[in-house]
């Protein structure tokens, strides 16, 4: 079963606008990251955020943590048509099980 | 640094038949994944190995699902026999373990391979 849903499901923007991307998850977690797939390729790690962080960053990427509401957000700023992709959370329930459950995506497109 | 190899890339089969998949890890990571991917959703563990040993198999079906990672390096997984619904994207994944109370892994993706039952 999918243990993160993300929202919106897809997004459209222009290039140069931000993108917000968010993901709910059931559990308790140890830590949560974000990847990005293009189409037909496979999925490339972007950022990792523990259980006790509360927001990093990374280039153009933020990333919040918030775990009172079981959830995170992706922001991606002044955005590039090369950000086009699908960006998918993976949660972490137990410590040192490495077994990473994804959520459903969203899918995000950057108009140049 | 090579990066995860997975080979075909594309297949094409009549249901019922057979098919399997290989995967190279990158050298020297232990934990080795395949993930199903149904169009439209988020990759879905089948099994995970550490080095040559099956850590968590508990959504692969296995009445037709079948994987092994011999010398706990290269992997192969294999349908036998192929249903309609095994059409999918299937992606093997490697990674590094850094145990400790901070432990968290990243895994890295091959490009997939796309099943296509007919």
């Amino acid at each position: 079963s999918q243990q993160g849903e993300e929202d919106p499901q897809a997004l459209s923007i222009q290039e140069g606008e931000n993108a917000t991307m968010n993901c709910s998850y059931k559990t308790s977690i140890n830590n949560l990251q974000w990847y990005r797939q293009n189409s037909g390729r496979g999925l490339v790690h972007l950022i990792l955020i523990r259980s006790n962080e509360r927001e990093k960053h990374s280039g153009r990427l933020r990333v919040t943590l918030d775990t009172s509401k079981k959830s995170s957000s992706l922001l991606i700023t002044a955005s590039r048509a090369a950000d086009t992709a699908s960006y998918f959370c993976a949660t972490a329930a137990h410590p040192g099980t490495y077994k990473y459950i994804f959520g459903t995506g969203t899918r995000l497109k950057v108009l140049a | 640094e090579a990066g995860v190899a997975q080979s075909p890339r594309y297949k094409i089969i009549e249901k019922r038949q057979s098919v399997a998949f290989w995967c190279n890890p990158i050298s020297g990571h232990a934990t080795l994944y395949w993930y199903q991917q149904i169009l439209g959703q988020g990759p879905k563990l089948l099994i995970q190995f550490q080095n040559n040993g099956v850590v968590d198999d508990s959504q692969l079906p296995k009445d037709r699902f079948s994987a092994e990672r011999l010398k706990g390096v290269d992997s192969t997984l294999k349908i036998q026999p192929a249903k309609l619904e095994d059409s999918a994207v299937y992606l093997c994944a490697s990674s590094s373990l850094r145990s400790g109370p901070r432990s968290y892994n990243e895994q890295f993706f091959g490009p997939g391979t796309r099943l296509t039952v007919l």
